[in-house]
């Protein structure tokens, strides 16, 4: 039972351009998220999915773009990568919703820079 | 502005005593989660109060909640060094369907041997 794994776990790019992020969750959670994390900032939901097929944007959506093709995979996309997306990434999955005291489980977190 | 601030940043503690770490937010809220990091890895999530509680335990771990004072506060007792890492707060509310899960700043606790 491996939980939440992130591919890559690093990667550095150019700005403009483009890359993605792959959240894999064993455990059949209907609820998966992308956040990232800043120096200083806490974490902060990027998009979110409450079920296969499903995509929503949270607080920081912009730039990004994410699939969920599959209910145990979810992608997040960086279309043209800029500096100010330099970051660590976490997805994380729930079996219930927050609202539903469903707790989430995080990957390791993939760092990103960008040049 | 965020839900929740924590308070201290940063606490350094020897091992065998207690930390206590606290979280303020702004409005309403569900519940309230606390999660650990440790360096360069993921959050696991510790423990969970919901709006109607005012005290819970796991272990180690106390968690108190003042609703009329919005905040909760994450007491570790007998410390460990294996207890160093960071602690987050966040607080559920509602808005939409499945609530809103916002995380603090974090409280980074050192525990020296």
């Amino acid at each position: 039972n491996a939980g939440v794994t992130q591919t890559p776990k690093f990667r550095v790019l150019k700005t403009g351009q483009s890359m993605t992020l792959l959240c894999a969750q064993d455990m059949n959670h209907e609820y998966m998220y992308w956040y990232r994390q800043d120096p200083g900032m806490g974490l902060r939901l990027i998009h979110y999915s409450v079920g296969e097929g499903t995509t929503a944007k949270g607080e920081v959506p912009d730039g990004y773009n994410v699939s969920r093709l599959k209910k145990q995979n979810f992608l997040l996309g960086l279309e043209s990568a800029a500096p100010s997306q330099t970051s660590v990434y976490f997805c994380a999955s729930s079996y219930r919703t927050p609202l539903q005291t469903g707790e989430q489980f995080f990957g390791p977190g993939t760092r990103l820079t960008v040049l | 502005s965020q839900q929740g601030e924590e308070d201290p940043q940063a606490l350094s503690i020897q091992e065998g005593e207690n930390a206590t770490m606290n979280c303020s937010y702004k409005t309403s809220i569900n519940n309230l989660q606390w999660y650990r990091q440790n360096s360069g890895r993921g959050l696991v999530h510790l423990i969970l109060i919901r709006s109607n509680e005012r005290e819970k335990h796991s272990g180690r771990l106390r968690v108190t909640l003042d609703t009329s004072k919005k905040s909760s506060s994450l007491l570790i007792t007998a410390s460990r060094a294996a207890d160093t890492a960071s602690y987050f707060c966040a607080t559920v509310t509602g808005g939409t369907s499945y609530g809103k899960l916002t995380f603090g700043q974090g409280t980074i606790l050192t525990v020296h041997p």
